[in-house]
């Protein structure tokens, strides 16, 4: 079955600064590819998703960028705030029924954005 | 705005006992999922559902089952509760098709198995 895999486990940076979050999937008929962020003590929420026929899709300064090629995808955080602080999950889904059925979710990231 | 409602924020339980975890979302969606969330382990599918009395393993439905005898509710049973099934049980649910693949997430269930 899919195998989603996610890194870093823990991202400190300074306020201002570039964050980056990688995952790779394992299988190739997986087609669309969410992120979620779950603030401490919250529930997760969906932030920006692609799907396989889109390269990179942007949304302020979140971005996302998906290699089909090398089966892998990013989120890509810019000018990092405090409020960004969070763990974030990628997930991935061969969408049977929707895109929801079967989503499996990485092993999450802890951003922490230092003022 | 979707709300997701799971009925317990923090559940005590003693090994071998029966445990229900109910959930339910206002929004007619027909998709409902349970996971479990773990440190260093992400969130993992338990069992989901997309119509009434429909239910499909997820990847560690093992020592669970599920029920949903309306659309608006999923129960999460634990027949009999075991220390390792201590975890964040979050509940969530969706519109069915292409184009409605947002989950909506519950505030989650800190069960806690002694």
């Amino acid at each position: 079955g899919e195998n989603v895999e996610q890194h870093p486990s823990t991202l400190s940076v300074q306020e201002g600064d570039s964050a980056v979050i990688k995952c790779t999937y394992s299988d190739s008929a997986s087609n669309y590819f969410p992120w979620y962020k779950q603030e401490l003590g919250k529930r997760p929420q969906l932030i920006i998703d692609i799907r396989s026929n889109v390269g990179e899709k942007k949304d302020q300064r979140i971005a996302v960028t998906l290699n089909k090629t090398a089966k892998h995808f990013s989120l890509h955080i810019t000018e990092t705030q405090p409020e960004d602080s969070a763990v974030y999950f990628c997930a991935a889904s061969k969408g049977a029924v929707s895109n929801t059925d079967k989503l499996i979710f990485g092993t999450g990231t802890r951003l922490q954005v230092f003022p | 705005d979707v709300k997701v409602t799971q009925s317990s924020r923090y559940l005590v339980k003693r090994t071998g006992e029966k445990v229900f975890l109910e959930c339910v979302q206002d929004m007619d969606h027909e998709n409902m999922f349970w996971y479990r969330q773990d440190p260093g382990l992400g969130l993992r599918l338990i069992y989901f559902s997309y119509d009434v009395k429909m239910k499909e393993k997820g990847d560690i439905p093992e020592g669970y089952s599920v029920s949903r005898e309306k659309k608006e509710r999923f129960s999460l049973i634990l027949e009999s509760a075991s220390t390792n099934q201590t975890s964040m049980y979050l509940c969530a649910s969706s519109l069915a098709g292409t184009g409605n693949e947002k989950l909506f997430f519950g505030s989650g269930t800190q069960l806690s198995v002694l």
